[in-house]
């Protein structure tokens, strides 16, 4: 069954450090999304990438923040000097269509800022 | 704007017992999508079900049922004859048609359901 994708499954940097998280959406799959979990919060959406260029992004979502598409399978969410408070599980999901169909999330990768 | 809200935080309940949680969302759309997820404690996000704003026929998927009511906006979901393996946070989620905003999911804070033997 195809399944997204994502790596490191668990990442620690530095504060002001640059970090990159991997995704591979499911192939066929045109709606790319990342989206975030604080430890024993609820999962808040970031941003949703459809036709190279992002459709949506919310508040969290700063300049801080950016997401790429470099080839026809990997979708990379790069955060550029991260903070203490960007400690999280960061999701990604795909979609073949607009969430009139269902997203499948990857497995995350936590992320801890020291 | 967009909102749900799963009031029940933590629901504890022994093996074998029926168990219901709760979801209740806000919406201007009139047409919106529903959806419930699954995170067990290896932390990944399990697609459950979506429902259309237009389809208000119950669900059931062998030991879960959906019910939704647009009357109460409620969407909520039934675990019968519970399993431990069922431990888990279930999150509630919505995403709205209108406006272009149908490419985000609005998640409630969970509920973390734990089964015991």
């Amino acid at each position: 069954e195809p399944e997204v994708t994502q790596t490191p499954s668990h990442q620690v940097t530095q504060m002001g450090q640059e970090v990159i998280l991997r995704c591979v959406p499911i192939s066929n799959h045109l709606y790319f999304y990342w989206y975030r979990q604080i430890l024993g919060q609820k999962v808040e959406f970031l941003v949703s990438f459809y036709n190279n260029e992002i459709s949506e992004k919310s508040e969290i979502f700063d300049d801080q923040f950016s997401v790429e598409r470099p080839d026809g399978s990997n979708f990379t969410l790069k955060i550029r000097s991260t903070k203490l408070e960007d400690s999280a599980m960061y999701f990604c999901a795909s979609s073949l269509g607009r969430l009139n169909t269902e997203a499948f999330f990857g497995q995350g990768t936590r992320l801890t800022v020291v | 704007a967009q909102k749900v809200t799963q009031a029940q935080t933590e629901i504890s309940v022994v093996e074998k017992e029926d168990v219901t949680l709760d979801c209740v969302y806000e919406t201007r759309d009139t047409t919106y999508y529903l959806f419930w997820y699954k995170q067990p404690p290896s932390g990944e996000l399990v697609f459950l079900i979506r429902r259309n704003s237009f389809d208000e026929q119950n669900e059931i998927s062998g030991r879960y049922s959906w019910n939704f009511q647009k009357s109460t906006s409620s969407f909520n979901f039934t675990i019968t004859a519970s399993q431990v393996v069922d431990s888990a946070v279930y999150f509630c989620a919505l995403s709205e048609a209108g406006g272009g905003s149908n490419y985000k999911l609005t998640f409630g804070k969970g509920t973390l359901l734990t089964v015991n033997p």
